[in-house]
């Protein structure tokens, strides 16, 4: 069974708003990292968080976890058109080598 | 910046034959990922490999095999292609520290079975 799953599979908005997307996951783990890929495309690295943090930041990304909750959110501020793709969150396993990624959130900003 | 290069973007094969699907990358990665990623079920690790001629099955390695004979190159290959083989296949690396390093991912092959 997968990792990691986000919530919800799909968003809608508009340029300027706030985007969150949600990460949950079943087991211990390492790190959380988010991906992001654009249409056709590979993934791309944005942010990883340690499972020892809570909250941390890259430019207009916000990632938090909530190891308690099993948990993990993405927040993109004054969003943007660009900014249209699917999210991915990768959970590592506490002693394992895999990365284990979800379905992704895919996120459209419409202008 | 780490570059990962797929030899190809779109690839038509038949049932039956067999496929290579080829992976470069630039930046003397130890590890090496090969996954598929379909609709709906995210992205699934075929096989891995952790250094040269050293191979891990992943998740779905049925009907597929790998060849690292080279650390910047890792082979997948679609021993008797299948019309549920058709997918995005993508290949990424990783420095050898590991789970706390991201993955760099190259554009993917979508890859279409007749």
């Amino acid at each position: 069974s997968q990792q990691g799953e986000e919530d919800p599979q799909a968003l809608s908005i508009q340029e300027g708003e706030n985007a969150t997307m949600n990460c949950s996951y079943k087991t211990s783990i390492n790190n959380l990292q988010w991906y992001r890929q654009n249409s056709g495309r590979g993934l791309v690295h944005l942010i990883l968080i340690r499972s020892n943090e809570r909250e941390k930041h890259s430019g207009r990304l916000r990632v938090t976890l909530d190891t308690s909750k099993k948990s993990s959110s993405l927040l993109i501020t004054a969003s943007r058109a660009a900014d249209t793709a699917s999210y991915f969150c990768a959970t590592g396993a506490t002693g394992g080598f895999k990365t284990i990624f979800g379905a992704g959130t895919r996120l459209f900003v419409k202008a | 910046d780490v570059k990962v290069t797929q030899s190809s973007r779109y690839l038509v094969k038949r049932t039956g034959e067999k496929v290579f699907l080829e992976c470069v990358q630039d930046m003397d990665h130890e590890n090496m990922f090969w996954y598929r990623q379909d609709p709906g079920l995210g992205l699934r690790l075929i096989y891995f490999s952790y250094d040269v001629k050293m191979k891990e099955k992943g998740d779905i390695p049925e009907g597929y095999s790998v060849s690292r004979e080279k650390k910047e190159r890792f082979s997948l290959i679609l021993e008797s292609a299948s019309t549920n083989q058709t997918s995005m296949y993508l290949c990424a690396s990783r420095d050898k520290q590991g789970l706390r390093q991201p993955q760099h991912f190259g554009d993917g092959t979508r890859l279409s079975i007749l």
